[in-house]
């Protein structure tokens, strides 16, 4: 049974440039969020997308995005990157009902 | 508002020893609360989780406390073991008519051999 698994694992952007990254949940959840972690903080909330749409949001800007598709899995796009949105991606699924999360192993954005 | 807190940002154990990791929050209105565990380069991983109905719960070498009156949490591991080094997060869900999962920024453990 795999868990949440999210690609890439590492990728380095420019600034100004957009970035896509890919998440697919555990089986057997539908819901999805995704978290930003800054090198030595706690993961932040960037949204939450359940039955394909965009459940709930947190304090990001406009050039975050996502989608989720009619298979659950899920992308979170960043436009316009800017150099503090270097940080590790995580996705985190969880299954309908339940309320407790489960992270992949992240992705890595490095913006020079 | 929503924050998770942190009492201390590391904590240096012998070990053997038990840990005690404690951490403070401010939504009165959680009623979830969650402990992950972070190795160097990976994803948090659950480890316990315990309601708001509940002041205590035990797993394997892992307790978790809960005291709501001074909205404080703790976790605590038995015979801690080199493999537990890791960074701490507590965590509350806030619900929104859904749920989101908060966390705090975190405490190192460091184990000492």
């Amino acid at each position: 049974d795999a868990g949440v698994t999210q690609s890439p694992t590492h990728l380095i952007k420019t600034r100004g440039q957009q970035v896509t990254l890919r998440c697919s949940p555990k089986s057997g959840h539908d819901t999805v969020s995704w978290y930003q972690q800054a090198l030595g903080q706690g993961p932040q909330f960037i949204f939450q997308y359940y039955e394909e749409e965009e459940r709930q949001r947190g304090n990001f800007p406009d050039r975050f995005s996502g989608h989720q598709f009619p298979n659950y899995s899920s992308e979170l796009n960043v436009n316009a990157l800017l150099l503090g949105d270097s940080a590790l991606y995580l996705c985190a699924s969880s299954p309908a009902g339940g309320n407790t999360i489960y992270f992949g192993e992240g992705s890595w954005l490095t913006v020079v | 508002g929503e924050s998770v807190g942190l009492h201390l940002p590391t904590l240096s154990v012998q070990e053997g020893d038990n840990s005690i990791i404690n951490c403070a929050y401010s939504n009165s209105a959680s009623d979830y609360f969650i402990w992950y565990k972070q190795e160097s380069g990976k994803g948090p991983q659950f480890i316990i989780d315990i309601r708001s109905n509940m002041d205590k719960r035990q797993g394997q070498r892992v307790t978790v406390l809960l005291n709501k009156t001074v909205k404080h949490l703790s976790l605590q591991i038995a015979a801690t073991q080199p493999g537990d080094s890791a960074v701490y997060f507590c965590a509350e869900n806030i619900d929104t008519g859904g749920f989101k999962t908060i966390f705090g920024a975190g405490t190192r453990l460091f184990v000492k051999a």
